[in-house]
C-alpha cells in the first residue's frame, strides 16, 4: 500500500518558470510534511516542511501548500532555475512519535534554459 | 543544525565478502537511527530502524541476517551488509530524528553507494 502517492514523475520547466509538485497522502495520522531535494550519489536534503495547521508555508523561491481537507500537499518553485535540476521527494510522518518518514516515489526535474 | 556522518561514501567489494556502514550523530543524541535503501532512479525504502542499546526491526522482505544493525550508543549505528552478491548494490542511508530548541526533524547521512562484484 503506497501511503504517500507523488505527481508527476517527472518534469521539465523552463528556466524562471514555476515548477509545480503534488503529493496525496492515506494516513491521516501524518501530520508532518517535509520535502527533499537529492542530487545524484547525496543523500535528500530538506528543503521545507509544514504541520497541517497552516495551509501554505513559504521559504524563499519554495512555498508548500496544504490541503488538509483533501489530503494533499505540493511543493511550487518560483523562478525555477537550473541548478534546482534535482530529485524531489515529499514525505511524511508523525510530528510527535518516533517513526520514520514514509516518502513518495519522487519527481525528477529538470529545469532547461 | 543537527548533522549525521556516514562513511564510507562509496565502497566496492567482491562477492561473499561483508560491508560496515557507519552513521555517526555529530551534535545530538540518535536515540533512533532509520536506514533505508535506494535502487538507481527509485524512491528511499525503509530497511529498518534500531533503537539504541535494542534489537533492530527490520520492515517485511529486509533479512535481518544479511542486513546486520548495531546501535550500541547514542551517536553510532552500524549497517553491516553480510555475504554481499551483486543484488545488494544499493544506495544505503541512513537518517535519525533530532529535536531541540532551534531545530526539528529527520536528518540524512550523505549515503553510500555500494558495489557488489
Amino acid at each position: 500500500q503506497q501511503q504517500v502517492k507523488q505527481s508527476p514523475q517527472s518534469l521539465i520547466v523552463q528556466k524562471g518558470g514555476i515548477s509545480i509538485i503534488n503529493c496525496a497522502y492515506e494516513n491521516t495520522a501524518f501530520d508532518y510534511f517535509p520535502w527533499y531535494q537529492q542530487f545524484p550519489g547525496k543523500g535528500p536534503a530538506l528543503l521545507i516542511a509544514i504541520r497541517p495547521d497552516v495551509s501554505e508555508k513559504k521559504e524563499g523561491r519554495f512555498t508548500i501548500s496544504f490541503n488538509k481537507s483533501a489530503k494533499q500537499f505540493s511543493l511550487h518553485i518560483m523562478d525555477s532555475q537550473p541548478g534546482d535540476s534535482a530529485t524531489y521527494f515529499c514525505a511524511a510522518s508523525m510530528y510527535s512519535g518516533n517513526t520514520p518518514l514514509v516518502f513518495g516515489k519522487g519527481t525528477r526535474l529538470s529545469v532547461i534554459a | 543544525g543537527a548533522v549525521v556522518s556516514q562513511h564510507p561514501s562509496w565502497v566496492i567489494c567482491k562477492s561473499g565478502t561483508s560491508v560496515k556502514i557507519e552513521c555517526r550523530s555529530l551534535d545530538f543524541q540518535a536515540t533512533t537511527m532509520f536506514w533505508y535503501r535506494q535502487f538507481p532512479k527509485q524512491s528511499l525504502m525503509l530497511m529498518a530502524t534500531s533503537n539504541e542499546g535494542s534489537k533492530a526491526t527490520y520492515e517485511q522482505g529486509v533479512e535481518k541476517d544479511k542486513f546486520l544493525i548495531n546501535h550500541a550508543s547514542l551517536t553510532l549505528s552500524t549497517l553491516t551488509v553480510t555475504s554481499a552478491h551483486p543484488e545488494d548494490s544499493s544506495f544505503y542511508i541512513c537518517s535519525s530524528r533530532s529535536r531541540g530548541p532551534a531545530f526539528y526533524g529527520y536528518t540524512f547521512g550523505s549515503g553510500t553507494r555500494l558495489t557488489v562484484v
